[in-house]
């Protein structure tokens, strides 16, 4: 396994409040992603980063903020979460951008209700 | 439009047969293919990586690419009830980020 850990795994709140995900990586990759998966849609890039501090939009992120302070960790933010926003978010992760294939971690299961 | 399909299924197949399970894209200056396994509540894990057009084979494996048609295939031999999951493809050109199928669920039945 890629060394990549997605916590929460499982979490359930309330529409309004802030949620932030936090992917970590062990392998000291350049590139971090987040996606949303959800039916009839597959995998949704949310943000990316290409290094510390050095992030961009993905092709859904309304609604959504990140952060890289350190090359290991990439934080994903909803600032005031809607029920759209359930959904399996998955991290993933690669050395180098393109052609470079992506490591997916397990996923978080959140739930907006 | 996605630029790259897939049919969701779900494809159902008993022990042993062949699988084929396809992409379309539509982007011709594709240039990397990649195929994702997802197991239920799992995260996508990396089958196979193609550049260019031609067949790679990793075991029960087979990745094709026909970039005349745009075409992207995976076979899978010998199939067995742990091959059932989801399928994704993937295509990509350059320094950009790849685009990803909606996947397509397999079912193999003992």
């Amino acid at each position: 396994d890629a060394g990549i850990t997605q916590s929460p795994r499982h979490k359930v709140t309330e529409t309004g409040t802030p949620v932030t995900l936090r992917c970590h990586q062990t392998e000291n990759h350049r590139y971090m992603y987040w996606y949303r998966q959800d039916p009839g849609h597959g995998l949704r890039l949310i943000h990316y980063s290409y290094g510390v501090k050095d992030t961009d939009k993905g092709e859904v992120s309304d609604g959504y903020s990140v952060s890289r302070s350190k090359t290991e960790d990439f934080l994903l933010t909803l600032e005031s979460a809607t029920s759209s926003q359930t959904s399996v978010y998955f991290c993933a992760i690669s050395p180098e951008g393109g052609e470079q294939p992506q490591h997916f971690g397990d996923g978080t299961r959140l739930s907006i209700l | 439009q996605k630029e790259v399909e897939q049919d969701p299924g779900p494809l159902s197949v008993p022990e042993g047969a062949i699988v084929s399970l396809n992409c379309t894209y539509s982007n011709s200056a594709f240039q990397y293919f990649m195929w994702y396994r997802q197991y239920s509540r799992k995260g996508p894990e990396l089958l196979m990586y193609t550049y260019s057009s031609g067949n790679k084979e990793d075991g029960r494996f087979t990745a094709q690419v026909d970039k005349s048609s745009k075409y992207i295939s995976l076979f899978i031999r010998d199939s067995q009830p742990s091959d059932s999951a989801t399928y994704l493809c993937a295509a990509g050109r350059g320094s950009y980020i790849p685009t990803f199928g909606r996947g397509t669920s397999l079912i193999v039945h003992p």
